[in-house]
């Protein structure tokens, strides 16, 4: 069965220092995989998709993530982190039909000054 | 466009009332999604509906109620709220996915206090 995991609840990282969020999938066929990104009292907005082709999938905010099959992840990075992208942030993956996706538990972005 | 709105964003209700949340879009999309944010558990979904007129269960129905009478609205009912529902909610939508898989927009959310 699809399942994704996201291994960090909670990652504080120094404005200016850069970052890898990770996730790890576990999926039967070449997988979709989401990023997004919930700012406090919002809703969820995509950062960034991959569906085939190049594995380094370039995003909206500076963010890029990279697919790695062997490893079975598509962590999220950022050469250096702004204040504002103090968030929680998600990866998904598909399942069944109906486009329907599975989100991972979340990791929380702290940036400190 | 406004995209994904829903209606209320507060809600306080007490053991075994009753409400309906609304969730419209659009955008034109015929997939929608009704998901439900607990700390630690990110997302889980409800009910999701691939066009007007049908719905279908998703990972945690016990509940709750939905139905997509009209192609731009989705609404989440619940019959008689338990403590256990406290949550935040959010709709989402995506196009018609075929074999494909889209991206889904998401709403503001609702958050939901059943005391």
């Amino acid at each position: 069965a699809q399942s994704v995991t996201q291994p960090d609840i909670h990652i504080t990282v120094s404005e200016g220092a850069s970052l890898e969020l990770r996730c790890n999938y576990s999926y039967g066929a070449t997988p979709y995989l989401f990023w997004y990104v919930q700012s406090p009292g919002q809703g969820l907005q995509l950062l960034l998709k991959y569906f085939s082709g190049d594995t380094l999938v370039q995003g909206i905010k500076g963010f890029e993530a990279e697919f790695k099959r062997s490893q079975s992840s598509f962590n999220l990075r950022k050469p250096s982190v702004h204040w504002s992208d103090a968030a929680e942030y998600f990866c998904a993956v598909p399942y069944n039909q109906g486009g329907k996706l599975i989100f991972g538990q979340g990791t929380e972005l702290s940036v400190k000054p | 466009n406004a995209g994904v709105t829903q209606t209320p964003k507060f809600r306080v209700l007490k053991t075994g009332q009753s409400m309906t949340l609304l969730c419209a879009q659009d955008m034109n999309h015929e997939y929608m999604y009704w998901y439900r944010q607990d700390p630690g558990m990110g997302l889980r979904l409800i009910h999701y509906s691939v066009g007007e007129g049908t719905t279908a269960k998703g990972e945690v129905p016990d509940g709750y109620n939905v139905s997509r009478l009209k192609k731009q609205n989705f609404l989440l009912g619940l019959e008689s709220a338990a403590p256990s529902q406290t949550s935040v909610y959010f709709c989402a939508s995506s196009l018609l996915a075929g074999t494909s898989v889209n991206e889904q927009f998401f709403g503001p959310g609702t958050r939901l206090t059943v005391l």
